[in-house]
């Protein structure tokens, strides 16, 4: 069972343009919504995360949006570039205590910035 | 972030072969390794966790005994494929969590792609 429903699966953008991807849970103990980067045939790479006692957190054109009471949260890419074209994943994550936290991926959303 | 390097990134093996993968943190101590494996175009399956100097949890329907995970230290945890066949073939991936109670993200390694002939 998914335990993160992101969504769209496939995005398409044109450069310059913001590409949104989102994310809904059912969890409320889930206390850590991170966001990964993939490009093929490499490891995922940790993008941005949020902890839900912040409703935005911003890394250069990277942007989290948090929304508490309606169990979403999703990832803005400002100025989008063909090099940002890669599978974007927002695993679940949940444990406690150090070093116990489990990711658990979903299909993820595989973004495409054309020129 | 924290590095962690895996090893080999690419290997190809015959049929009935064993397959030995390593994962390293580079610059951190890492209490708890996961281990991934993704399909093409498939999301990552989590196949078992490692905490180190204990025997790692399989998750259901991953075999222990052809998936064999040693986490011996802090820095190292290896993935071993026992008598390989051609649908393991797969890119495994590693990920490490800092022992330390404030980090808790968790980084990963760059993939190892496995044929088996």
């Amino acid at each position: 069972q998914q335990q993160v429903k992101q969504s769209p699966q496939s995005l398409i953008v044109q450069k310059g343009g913001i590409s949104i991807i989102n994310c809904a849970y059912e969890n409320t103990a889930f206390d850590y919504f991170p966001w990964y980067q993939q490009f093929p045939g490499k490891g995922p790479a940790l993008l941005i995360a949020i902890r839900p006692d912040v409703s935005e957190k911003k890394e250069g054109r990277f942007t989290i949006s948090f929304n508490k009471s309606a169990k979403q949260f999703s990832l803005h890419i400002m100025d989008s570039q063909p090099g940002d074209s890669a599978t974007y994943f927002c695993p679940s994550s949940e444990g406690s205590g150090a070093g116990s936290y489990q990711l658990t991926f979903g299909k993820g959303t595989k973004l495409s910035v054309i020129p | 972030g924290a590095v962690v390097s895996q090893h080999p990134s690419w290997v190809i093996c015959k049929s009935g072969t064993s397959v030995k993968i390593e994962c390293r943190s580079l610059d951190f101590q890492a209490t708890t390794m996961f281990w991934y494996r993704q399909f093409p175009k498939q999301s990552l399956m989590l196949m078992a966790t490692s905490n180190e100097g204990s025997k790692a949890t399989y998750e259901q329907g991953v075999e222990k005994d052809k998936f064999l995970i040693n986490h011996a230290s802090l820095t190292l945890s290896t993935l071993t494929v026992t008598s390989a066949h051609p649908e393991d073939s797969s890119f495994y991936i590693c990920s490490a969590r800092s022992w330390a109670p404030t980090q808790i993200e968790a980084f990963f390694g760059q993939g190892t792609r496995l044929t088996v002939v």
